[in-house]
């Protein structure tokens, strides 16, 4: 079974710009989440996605934003660029279903997006 | 609040040399805690779910257990291959699905 895919892995962008990224989540994976990784802060949450809605909502203004599609795959975008918006991009997949065995939904996570603004 | 603290924030540890990785959480109601491994420029890598006080899963030279207040990653006989960051969550009753991150902890084994 595949696992999660990002695309692209790498980018290079300038301040201003804008970005999105995209994240096949696995076969029959219906939530997709996005973080956001930096050396100084971790793994800071975004937001999720489970059937085309956004479920949950990390604390990031509103030039990030995302959304899901009817095959689950997500994309998550960044307007107007900023110095700070530099980091590894992380998504993650989880099958969230009414059978998620005992209620707690592993996620699994794919190799990252990593976005440098210069 | 929700919140997941780890300790120490880095190990050094000899070939050979066992030790033991804590995650204390706060929470709610737990839904389930996960340890994952992540090596630098990677995505985390799934090791365990845990659910319940009590609960304890193996894997290779890893054991992870679980108390109502913290967990710890045992390592048994490390070797350099399993220097990583080992990071802990938690999925709270509450909140839904959210999934709330440590910091991690950066573990150096040497030959």
């Amino acid at each position: 079974k595949a696992g999660v895919t990002q695309t692209p892995r790498y980018l290079i962008k300038t301040r201003g710009q804008q970005v999105t990224l995209s994240c096949s989540p696995i076969s029959g994976h219906r939530s997709v989440s996005w973080y956001q990784q930096t050396p100084g802060q971790g793994l800071q949450f975004l937001f999720e996605y489970f059937s085309e809605t956004q479920r949950n909502k990390g604390n990031f203004p509103g030039r990030f934003s995302g959304r899901q599609f009817s095959n689950s795959r997500s994309e998550m975008n960044v307007s107007t660029l900023e110095l700070g918006d530099s980091a590894l991009y992380l998504c993650a997949s989880s099958i969230t279903s009414a059978l998620t065995f005992r209620g707690a939904d592993t996620q699994y996570f794919g190799p990252g997006t990593r976005l440098t603004v210069l | 609040e929700d919140q997941v603290t780890q300790s120490p924030e880095a190990l050094r540890l000899q070939e050979g040399e066992s030790s033991s990785l804590n995650c204390s959480y706060t929470v709610s109601g737990l839904r389930g805690l996960f340890w994952y491994r992540q090596d630098p420029g990677k995505g985390p890598e799934f090791l365990f779910t845990l659910y319940s006080a009590g609960e304890e899963k193996e894997k290779e030279r890893l054991k992870a257990t679980l108390t109502k207040k913290e967990s710890f990653l045992h390592i048994t006989a490390p070797k350099p291959e399993d220097s990583a960051t080992y990071l802990c969550a938690v999925q709270a009753i509450t909140g839904g699905f959210k999934t709330i991150f440590g910091a991690g902890t950066r573990l150096f084994v040497k030959a």
